[in-house]
């Protein structure tokens, strides 16, 4: 059971490039969000899903977009990378029971440089 | 949307002494506030949460209380040790499957 993973660790993009993060959880867990982490900012959601095939925007979520093909993949793009979007991104999962939130598992995130 | 305040921003303790970490929350409809402890390099990982239908909450070392009233809640850490030093993040949910953060702590523990 490796929980929640990320896929890259780190990354160097140059402006305009662009690129998928990639992340995987084998809890099957219906709820799955990105979000980025800037120093004194602590987190702040950019985009989640509440099931397969569904996405919302949470509260940061220009330059960036997300998909949900497959239940336990969630998937955050960045079109045209700028400097702004150098970051730690962190991608988590969590269910719900009987209405209730349950608790959101992290990954170990990706940090992302752009030049 | 739900607005949360985190204080202090770092907080220095002696080995063994006591932390008290302190959070402020807009959304009255808020019904659980976990805590997270991020080490360097690392995921956030949850320590402890409570939920809007009882007021403390303890597991060994680690406690949480909840002023439904005042909208806010703390984290209380006793007879801390050098791996207690780590970022600790509060968080508030209104069951909309979103949480909303705090800045974070930055907690050092001195031996």
């Amino acid at each position: 059971n490796a929980g929640v993973t990320q896929t890259p660790k780190f990354q160097v993009l140059k402006t305009g490039q662009s690129m998928t993060l990639l992340c995987a959880q084998d809890m099957n867990h219906e709820y799955m969000y990105w979000y980025r982490q800037d120093p004194g900012m602590g987190l702040r959601l950019i985009h989640y899903s509440v099931g397969e095939g569904t996405t919302a925007k949470g509260e940061v979520p220009d330059g960036y977009n997300v998909s949900r093909l497959k239940k336990q993949n969630f998937l955050l793009g960045l079109e045209s990378a700028a400097p702004s979007q150098t970051s730690v991104y962190f991608c988590a999962s969590s269910d719900i029971a009987g209405g209730r939130v349950e608790t959101q598992y992290f990954g170990p995130g990706t940090r992302l440089l752009v030049l | 949307g739900e607005n949360v305040e985190q204080h202090p921003s770092t907080l220095s303790v002696q080995e063994g002494d006591s932390a008290v970490i302190k959070c402020t929350y807009s959304d009255s409809a808020s019904n659980y506030f976990p805590w997270y402890k991020q080490e360097l390099g690392k995921g956030p990982q949850l320590i402890i949460d409570i939920r809007s239908n009882v007021g403390e909450k303890k597991d060994q070392r680690i406690a949480v209380t909840l002023n439904k009233t005042a909208k806010h809640f703390s984290l209380h850490i006793t007879e801390t040790q050098p791996e207690d030093s780590a970022v600790y993040f509060c968080a508030a949910s209104s069951n909309d499957y979103k949480l909303s953060f705090g800045a974070g702590t930055t907690v050092t523990v001195r031996a």
